[in-house]
């Protein structure tokens, strides 16, 4: 089984549409990350959550941690092509540092 | 710029053969390495936890003979692909550490063929 859950694992919608991954774990941590990777490229850190319930925007990206500190989830407003990529969250547990199942995002122009 | 480097960037090999792709750290002391796998379009499975001076921590299923980690200074890591089949075919990343791990860097990828 998996550490971190991710759904869902692909997404394809239109640009402009609005979506949002879950990052789910039966675990709780003290902190929660989520990257975006492009095709052949390392995955690029976007945020780091911390506090239960915190929520941190970026733009059109809105990430949120829940109170328990065992989800998160990342909300895209008004997607576009650009925004097109594997997206991961990720933790720290013990000394590793795990990714979750990944979302495969594709934004059609 | 990049702050940890990987090299090389593509590597094709023959069946049999064994290949090293190194993991630097520019700029920093990397006292923790992490080396992962990963197939097209899924996510990054971490295959060795590494700390300098000491023996990697291979996850459940990763073979450590078959794929040698070495973390020997506090700036580089290598992992060595054994007797590399087509199957090893992958893009494996290194990230580095700080002490502490209050960051972690990627590195850009390797492409690994193997035929």
């Amino acid at each position: 089984t998996q550490l971190l859950e991710q759904s869902p694992q692909f997404l394809s919608i239109q640009e402009g549409e609005n979506l949002t991954v879950y990052c789910n774990s039966s675990s709780v941590f003290s902190s929660l990350q989520w990257y975006r990777q492009e095709p052949g490229e390392g995955p690029v850190l976007l945020v780091t959550v911390v506090t239960g319930g915190e929520v941190k925007k970026l733009k059109r990206l809105t990430f949120q941690f829940g109170d328990a500190r065992k989800d998160s989830s990342l909300h895209i407003t008004a997607a576009q092509p650009g925004d097109t990529g594997l997206y991961l969250c990720a933790c720290y547990t013990g000394n590793q540092f795990y990714f979750g199942t990944g979302t495969s995002l594709t934004v059609i122009p | 710029g990049a702050v940890v480097s990987q090299h090389p960037s593509r590597v094709i090999c023959k069946s049999g053969t064994s290949v090293k792709i190194e993991c630097r750290s520019l700029d920093f002391q990397a006292t923790t390495m992490f080396w992962y796998r990963q197939f097209p379009k899924q996510s990054l499975m971490l295959m060795a936890t590494s700390n300098e001076g000491s023996k990697a921590t291979y996850e459940q299923g990763v073979e450590k003979d078959k794929f040698l980690i070495n973390h020997a200074s506090l700036t580089l890591s290598t992992l060595t692909v054994t007797s590399a089949h087509p199957e090893d075919s992958s893009f494996y990343i290194c990230s580095a550490g700080d002490r502490g791990l209050n960051t972690i860097y990627f590195g850009e990828g390797s492409w690994l063929t193997v035929v």
